[in-house]
């Protein structure tokens, strides 16, 4: 069954540190999205992508990055961990082109920075 | 560029209490989609529903309705009959064009035994 994962599913890191949030799917889906979810603010969009080597950056992008080599994987890079970005964040998926498809989510990655 | 609100943070029912979530949109799009997606405790989200900005019907799924009215920005979503298990945090998010879909803070719903 297509699916979309998240690697790793917890993650303890120091300030400072770069650190990488993986994202898989398998269901050939052309848009990919992260998005960070902290107590109080809901889902917010960190960085999303319409294709290979297309990428945008949402509402909370700073200090964030992604790139896009092939239409399976969006990798979240944390340049330089900070306590602020203690998170749980999710990836999803969505097919493209229209406003009627629904977004998937992976299972999320509870990230604490020390 | 829209916007979400959920006004209500928490809500807390007894079980068989009908319960409704409130949630109301800005969008200066005349064609846009709504979803509903529910998150249980154990984290993963759940797509539930989604409506089209041209068709304002109720919807109705098991216990589960949605009242989309345009003429107010909203589309809220009733559960009948609340069983434990509807326990959750529910968010409302409009979508137009390929755009992300945009989250509301969400409504953390505890259906008390």
């Amino acid at each position: 069954d297509a699916e979309i994962t998240q690697s790793p599913r917890h993650k303890i890191t120091e300030t400072g540190r770069q650190v990488t949030l993986a994202c898989h799917q398998t269901w050939n889906h052309n848009n990919m999205f992260w998005y960070r979810q902290d107590l109080g603010h809901g889902l917010r969009l960190i960085h999303y992508s319409y294709g290979v080597q297309d990428t945008n950056k949402g509402e909370v992008s700073d200090g964030y990055s992604v790139s896009r080599s092939n239409t399976e994987d969006l990798p979240l890079t944390l340049e330089s961990a900070a306590s602020s970005q203690t998170s749980v964040y999710f990836c999803a998926s969505s097919v493209g082109g229209s406003s009627y498809n629904e977004q998937f989510f992976g299972p999320g990655t509870r990230l604490t920075v020390l | 560029a829209q916007k979400v609100t959920q006004a209500q943070t928490e809500i807390s029912v007894v079980e068989k209490e009908d319960v409704t979530l409130d949630c109301v949109y800005e969008t200066r799009d005349t064609t846009y989609y709504l979803f509903w997606y529910k998150q249980p405790p154990s984290g993963e989200l759940v797509f539930l529903i989604r409506r089209n900005s041209f068709d304002e019907q109720n919807e109705i799924s098991g216990r589960y309705s949605w009242n989309f009215q345009k003429s107010t920005s909203s589309f809220n979503f009733t559960i009948t009959a609340s069983q434990v298990v509807d326990s959750a945090v529910y968010f409302c998010a409009p979508r137009s064009g390929n755009t992300p879909l945009v989250f509301g803070k969400g409504t953390r719903l505890s259906v008390i035994a």
